[in-house]
Parts: C-alpha cells; sequence; structure tokens
C-alpha cells in the first residue's frame, strides 16, 4: 500500500513563527503536491513538484514555500506565519506519467492553528 | 464560476436506497476526472476515476461522465452507512497541468 505520512497531526504556532510541514512518501512517486483544505473552500493546490530540487506554484502559493531535496520528502514552509493561514493541511503524491491519469495519494492532514 | 461546482449537501438518503452525487466543471477539454471519498476528520481515498463518456461500474459504485454537458455524477447502490462521508469531485483540465477539486458534497445514509 501506497503510504503517505505527515510528521505532525496538529500544530499550534503564534503569529510570525517560521512553519515547516514534512511530507515523507514510500512508492517511489515522483510527483508530490501540498493542498489545503478549508469549509466550503475544498481542496486549494499550493504547491506541487514533478521532481526533486523541482518546483511549481499551484493556486494560493503566496505566504508559502516548499522544498524538494530527495524524492521522498516534501516540504512546505511558512515563512511567517498568520491567522489566516490556519487551516488543514494535506499532503499527497502520485506517480510519474501524464497527469491525466494522476491517482492521487493523501496523508492524514496536519491541522494547523496559528495564533 | 466556479471550476469544479458541487451541492454541498447535506444529501440525506435512506439505507438501501441509491445515493445520486454530481458533479459540473467548466473546461470542455477536461479529460480526467475522480471521485474521492473523505470520512469526517480523515484524508480523502480514491474510489473512482473516469476518462470516457459514458458509465463505469464498481461493486456499488458507479461513475456516469458525459462531455458534452459537462457534468460527471457517482451512483452509490444499495446504501450503507458506511457510506455516510463527503464526496469530492476533481477533475483533471486540458491544459493538464492541475487538478481542480471540488467543496465536497455531505452524504448522510439513515438507517
Amino acid at each position: 500500500d501506497v503510504k503517505v505520512t505527515q510528521s505532525s497531526r496538529y500544530l499550534v504556532k503564534r503569529t510570525g513563527e517560521k512553519v515547516f510541514l514534512e511530507c515523507v512518501q514510500d512508492m517511489d512517486h515522483e510527483n508530490m503536491f501540498w493542498y489545503r483544505q478549508d469549509p466550503g473552500l475544498g481542496l486549494r493546490l499550493i504547491y506541487f513538484s514533478y521532481d526533486v530540487k523541482m518546483k511549481e506554484k499551484g493556486d494560493i502559493p503566496e505566504g508559502y514555500s516548499v522544498s524538494r531535496e530527495k524524492k521522498e520528502r516534501f516540504s512546505l514552509i511558512l515563512e511567517s506565519a498568520s491567522t489566516n493561514q490556519t487551516s488543514m493541511y494535506l499532503c499527497a503524491s502520485s506517480l510519474e506519467g501524464a497527469m491525466v491519469k494522476n491517482i492521487q495519494y493523501f496523508g492524514a492532514g496536519t491541522r494547523l492553528s496559528v495564533l | 464560476q466556479k471550476e469544479v461546482e458541487q451541492n454541498s449537501g447535506p444529501l440525506s438518503v435512506p439505507e438501501g436506497a441509491i445515493a445520486s452525487l454530481n458533479c459540473t466543471y467548466s473546461d470542455r477539454g477536461s479529460q480526467s476526472f475522480f471521485w474521492y471519498r473523505q470520512y469526517s476528520g480523515k484524508s480523502p481515498e480514491l474510489i473512482m476515476f473516469i476518462y470516457s463518456n459514458g458509465d463505469k461500474e464498481d461493486g456499488r459504485f458507479t461513475a456516469q461522465l458525459n462531455k458534452a454537458s459537462q457534468y460527471v455524477s457517482l451512483l452509490i447502490r444499495d446504501s450503507q452507512p458506511s457510506d455516510s462521508a463527503t464526496y469530492l469531485c476533481a477533475v483533471i483540465y486540458s491544459s493538464a497541468s492541475k487538478i481542480i477539486f471540488g467543496s465536497g458534497t455531505r452524504l448522510s445514509i439513515r438507517p
């Protein structure tokens, strides 16, 4: 089974802190994604990566950055956390191949609260 | 106009009945369509995907795609209480560069 592991289930941070969310997948997937999920807004793509050291902006990249130094690990960084970044963050991975057949496997999620 | 639209629900269906979930999308050139199920407090998991017009069946689940009308549906036959969850529709657009999720429909199966 594909396993996507997010380092924390719950995090509480203060405004202005730098926050790191870690995600590791064990199935040698090329593609990795970071989403946030808010009530009524569904899943929104923050960043994604097709390869090591490669990143692409999603729909809402402002206030976030990412790092992918190894194939299995994709980190989301909040440079200076703000209260409007309080949300559920979901990491996902998928096999390489035509995007049209991109089946995504999700981690359990990290619920971040910024106070 | 939202790119992928779903009725937020809740949709209440009696146990044993057919639950019908609908999703419309705005990009006529969209190529791939997915249904994910998300239990409360859990992450989404794939139920079905469909690429071609028509129906695709998998057990109690049937996905229906109509590209001309730009909608995709999920039918759940013999609904069970364990089917109570939020169902997310996802579409990969013609540019094939991104996947768009709807905001989900909350389904409740009443015993």
